[in-house]
Formats: structure tokens, C-alpha cells, sequence
């Protein structure tokens, strides 16, 4: 089956940098991408990664790895407002759009 | 400013009762999608449409119906064969271009609650 792992929870202190790794078993791929949802808010598009390397979005990047079927989302100068749960999702060949999700990381950040 | 609109944003359904969640984009995207979300969880699809008059089957559609009679809406119907329908519905549109990243865009999702 395809499947993405990333971490239940993860905790830090405000102004600090955290990671986010998620990896993936997937027939195929063509992209990872990162998504922020806000507690009972809607999920909102964050990054997307088609090639491997780190692209940089202000204090958000996105990391990835191919050939260790890897990612991560790197959050610095962590602010209050940045608690939030953080999913990703990989588009796969023949999907129809679809996207295959994982189980969402809570980022919980301390004062 | 284009975007996704569910409603209701709350809604409450009786036992034997059919409830349908309306979504509408304004985005032109031609895939729009449903999906459902448990308290913590992540998100699981329910049903997905590429284009008006045709949709397919997602994860969890068992108790779902659907309809995309037009290209800016598909309804949402959580039938009564659905025994736990408690929920939170995220809808979601996105393009279906060349290109492979297409972000799904999603509305502020309606919250389904037994009475």
C-alpha cells in the first residue's frame, strides 16, 4: 500500500527552529507538498517539492530527498501563531489529482 | 476574491435523516473533492470529481452520495446508512493542468453532528 509517516507531536519554544520530517512509500511519484491547518480551521497550502533540495518560503522551508523517499518542513523564529497541525501529501502517477496524506504532525510551541 | 464556500458551517442530523453539505468554488477549477476529518486525525477522502457529470469513489465513500452537475459545485450527501456521520467535511477544488503540483484550495469546512 502507499503510506506517509510523519510524527504525532512535536514541541518547541517560541523563537526557535523546529523539523517536521515525513516519509513516504508511494507507487510512483511526482511531488511533495506541505499543508498548515489551524485548530477547526480549513488546511491551507503551504510548500510543494518536485526535485530534490530545500526551497525557502520566508521563515518556512521545505526539504527534499528522492532517493530516501524523505521530506521535511523547517519552521525558524517560531511564533505562537505557527501552532498548528502540519500534513503532508504526495501526488503520485495516475492519481487524478489525488493526493496521498499523511496523519498530520501538532506542532505545539511553548512561550 | 475567489474561493471555496461550504455551508452550513454547523449542522445536526437526526437518526434516519439524509443531510446534504453544499460546497461551491468560483476558483474554475475542474477537480473538486470531499473529505472527511475525525477529531486529531488527518484526512481521508470520501469522494473526488475530475469534471461535471463524472466522480469516483475515494477512501471511506460507504454512506456518501455525490453529485457535479455543474462545474462550480458538488454537494455533498451523508445518507442515512452513514451510522457515524459526526465530522468534521472539508471540501477542496484544485486545477487539473500539466503541471504536477495543483494545491488544493479548501473551504472552511462544515461540522456534522448527531442529535
Amino acid at each position: 500500500g502507499q503510506s506517509l509517516e510523519q510524527p504525532s507531536e512535536v514541541t518547541a519554544v517560541e523563537g526557535a527552529i523546529v523539523q517536521i520530517n515525513c516519509t513516504y512509500q508511494t507507487s510512483g511519484f511526482y511531488g511533495l507538498s506541505w499543508y498548515q491547518q489551524h485548530d477547526g480551521g480549513a488546511p491551507t497550502f503551504l510548500s510543494y517539492n518536485a526535485l530534490d533540495g530545500l526551497e525557502e518560503t520566508g521563515r518556512f522551508s521545505s526539504f527534499l530527498s528522492r532517493s530516501d523517499s524523505y521530506g521535511y518542513l523547517l519552521l525558524q523564529e517560531l511564533q505562537m501563531k505557527d501552532s498548528a497541525s502540519y500534513f503532508c501529501a504526495v501526488r503520485v502517477p495516475d492519481s487524478n489529482y489525488q493526493l496521498i496524506w499523511g496523519a498530520g504532525t501538532k506542532l505545539i510551541i511553548k512561550p | 476574491d475567489g474561493g471555496i464556500t461550504q455551508s452550513p458551517k454547523y449542522l445536526f442530523r437526526k437518526e434516519g435523516q439524509n443531510v446534504t453539505l453544499s460546497c461551491e468554488q468560483n476558483l474554475n477549477h475542474d477537480a473538486m473533492y470531499w473529505y472527511r476529518q475525525d477529531p486529531g486525525q488527518g484526512l481521508r477522502l470520501i469522494y473526488y470529481s475530475q469534471i461535471v457529470n463524472d466522480f469516483q469513489k475515494g477512501d471511506i465513500a460507504e454512506g456518501y452520495s455525490v453529485s457535479r452537475e455543474k462545474k462550480e459545485s458538488f454537494p455533498l450527501t451523508v445518507t442515512s446508512a452513514q451510522k457515524n456521520p459526526t465530522a468534521f467535511y472539508l471540501c477542496a477544488s484544485s486545477g487539473t493542468g500539466a503541471l504536477s503540483n495543483q494545491p488544493q484550495h479548501f473551504g472552511d469546512g462544515t461540522r456534522l453532528s448527531i442529535l
